[in-house]
């Protein structure tokens, strides 16, 4: 199975702050890369797909790139509700899919 | 807009079966090239892929769980349908059903089962 890896597991950030997680892949996944948003009590929400596609209704703040194995999700300005775990999930290759740990956004 | 809804017992004793159902309202189970999906979280860890399947019955299951996996579809109930056999406290988890595009904007709200005596 692919290994997917995050960085950092969890970090603090304020309002209107840059931020940047990371995401691995053991092997290349072309950009066969999916990034979701989840807050407590809820399921993920879809962020991007592609590598760097927004999903329909997702704020523009929200950006990704990468291809291979190095992958970044961006929020270019974060707003209250971006305060939550984020993951990223291959689908390069199957079975099975595989997700990162996650990464958790706190409020510093 | 499609809609998804787990439903299942929310405690499951050692040994015994884990058994779940989910609904799909706002369109065809049949409709679309999409598959079908089971993915689980235990409680403040990560995601894990369980399976999918096909609305022709096609299934592709995670290795580490494939010999207790069995997921299966009903089109004329526009449902599909989870058993994960002989369960220990490591399946204690929320199950969440998804629309498989390979990535996944679907899903439902997720239903916690326990596995406990």
């Amino acid at each position: 199975a692919i290994r997917m890896t995050q960085s950092p597991s969890s970090f603090s950030a304020s309002t209107g702050d840059r931020v940047t997680i990371t995401c691995r892949a053991s092997q290349g996944i072309s950009s066969y890369l999916a990034w979701y948003q989840q807050k407590p009590g809820k399921a993920p929400k879809l962020l991007i797909y592609a590598a760097s596609t927004l999903q329909s209704g997702v704020p523009s703040r929200f950006s990704g790139s990468g291809s291979g194995t190095d992958f970044t999700l961006t929020i270019s300005c974060l707003q209250s509700e971006d305060f939550a775990t984020y993951y990223c999930q291959q689908y390069y290759s199957y079975p099975p899919y595989t997700f990162g740990q996650g990464t958790k956004l706190e409020i510093k | 807009q499609v809609q998804l809804q787990e439903s299942g017992p929310g405690l499951v004793k050692p040994s015994q079966t884990l058994s779940l159902t989910c609904t799909v309202s706002g369109g065809s189970i049949s409709s679309g090239s999409y598959y079908w999906s089971w993915i689980r979280q235990p409680a403040g860890k990560g995601l894990e892929w369980i399976g999918r399947i096909y609305t022709s019955g096609s299934t592709n299951y995670n290795p580490s769980l494939k010999s207790r996996v069995t997921i299966s579809v009903d089109t004329s109930k526009n449902q599909f349908s989870l058993k994960l056999s002989s369960v220990t406290a490591a399946d204690t988890a929320v199950y969440y059903c998804a629309r498989d595009e390979n990535y996944y904007a679907h899903w439902g709200q997720g239903t916690l089962v326990t596995v406990s005596s």
